[in-house]
């Protein structure tokens, strides 16, 4: 039973590119949740999706979009990079609606340079 | 969302208990509590979830007061590979990806 997958596993980009960072969720997941995590911080929530449509949306400009796939993987995109944009980029699958305990698994994430 | 608070840091030794408490004082009624571990490099890994009284797997007990404004991660006998940061998350257990990291407490355990 694969877990969640990212890919790449890092990656740079210099200001102003765009970036498209890829996830495949837990066999049998239906959501999918982007996070990016900055140097000694906490995970901050961007966005959630599910039936390839964002359900929920962190504090993220719209340089910040995303997709779902009828399969359940995703693409995180970033649109005109800048420097604080580099982060580890973290993907968690779960399940929408679940009785009991409703844990999130999590990729090993992507690592974003911005130069 | 509900602001959680932890201590920044903590140190024990191989073999002790640690507790870690979380402060929530504005958790919402529909909010569960939920505890990550992360090491260096990797994403969270789910410890335990809970939302009243006690919980307890293989690995951690969770001890929620009646109040629910705060809740405490306890792990047994710790060994050094327990080294890690460690989340405390309030949200809706159904909106998995709404709950709010803060900046975890780093548990760093001695030989």
């Amino acid at each position: 039973d694969a877990g969640v997958t990212q890919s790449p596993t890092h990656l740079i980009k210099t200001r102003g590119q765009q970036v498209t960072l890829r996830c495949s969720p837990k066999s049998g997941h239906d959501t999918v949740s982007w996070y990016q995590q900055a140097l000694g911080q906490g995970p901050q929530f961007i966005f959630q999706y599910y039936e390839e449509e964002e359900r929920q949306r962190g504090n993220f400009p719209d340089r910040f979009s995303g997709h779902q796939f009828p399969n359940y993987s995703s693409e995180l995109n970033v649109n005109a990079l800048l420097l604080g944009d580099s982060a580890l980029y973290l993907c968690a699958s779960s399940l929408a609606v679940r009785a009991g305990v409703n844990e999130q698994f999590f990729g090993p994430g992507t690592r974003l340079t911005v130069l | 969302l509900a602001k959680t608070t932890q201590p920044i840091s903590m140190d024990s030794y191989e073999g002790q208990e640690v507790n870690i408490t979380c402060s929530h004082n504005n958790i919402a009624t529909n909010d569960y509590i939920t505890w990550y571990q992360q090491f260096p490099s990797q994403g969270p890994r789910f410890i335990i979830q809970g939302y009243k009284t006690k919980v307890t797997n293989e690995v951690a007990s969770l001890f929620i007061p009646a109040d629910r404004k705060s809740s405490t991660l306890s792990l047994p006998r710790v060994s050094l590979s327990d080294t890690a940061v460690y989340y405390c998350l309030v949200g809706d257990r159904t909106n998995a990806g709404k709950s709010t990291f803060g900046d975890g407490t780093t548990l760093t355990v001695k030989p």
